[in-house]
């Protein structure tokens, strides 16, 4: 199976701040992967798909990218409906896999 | 609008059966592959299985935890996808969602969870 690690775990930012999540995979997985946002007691939101690419009505603010077997995930500007859990998952092969979350807070 | 529902969630004892439904609307059935995804109260999320479209001959795909136990199946006709549940374990309980995979590897569309218990 394709392992899927997320760092960091746990991020503490302010309203405006830029973040950065990765997402590191065990093995290649071209750039089938996607980015979701969770928010409590709601079903997990479409980010980003294929690494990169912006899913409709999702805010610019939002980039992914791919170096390799790292994934990144960036949020250009924090703005209060964006605090909320974060996952990775892949497409490459099966079984399909997330990453473990990265739960974002607000400092 | 473009939806999915699903239903049938609730106790369940431990060895017993369970049948989830999703409803879709709102777009062709028909033409997407549909996934199961599956959430322990206050962990990550973790994918269960995937029925392929019928131009892909209703293959199936199965996470390991659930192989052999779990079959996911659709009937197009009533726009509806079931996953079957049995020989269920106190590991199983979880929100149960239905997600629609958008020919371009994710998931774009999420029904809102079935809760699935299973306790003595």
């Amino acid at each position: 199976d394709i392992q899927l690690t997320q760092s960091p775990s746990f991020l503490s930012a302010s309203v405006g701040d830029r973040v950065t999540i990765t997402c590191r995979a065990s093995q290649g997985i071209n750039s089938y992967l996607a980015w979701y946002q969770q928010k409590p007691g709601k079903a997990p939101k479409l980010l980003i798909y294929v690494a990169s690419t912006l899913q409709s009505g999702v805010p610019s603010r939002f980039s992914g990218s791919r170096s390799d077997t790292e994934f990144t995930l960036t949020i250009s500007s924090l703005q209060p409906e964006d605090f909320a859990t974060y996952y990775c998952q892949q497409l490459n092969s099966y079984p399909i896999t997330f990453g473990q979350g990265t739960r974002l807070e607000i400092k | 609008e473009v939806q999915l529902v699903e239903s049938g969630g609730g106790l369940v004892q431990p060895g017993g059966s369970l049948r989830l439904s999703c409803a879709a609307s709102g777009f062709t059935f028909s033409d997407y592959h549909m996934d199961w995804v599956r959430q322990a109260p206050g962990k990550g999320l973790e994918w269960v299985g995937r029925i392929r479209n019928k131009g892909r001959s209703y293959t199936t795909e199965y996470a390991v935890s659930v192989k052999g136990r779990f079959t996911v199946s659709r009937d197009d006709s009533k726009n509806s996808l079931f996953l079957q549940m049995n020989s269920l374990k106190t590991e199983d309980t979880a929100f149960y969602y239905c997600a629609r995979d958008n020919h371009f590897y994710s998931f774009d569309i999420w029904g809102q969870g079935t809760m699935v218990t299973v306790s003595s």
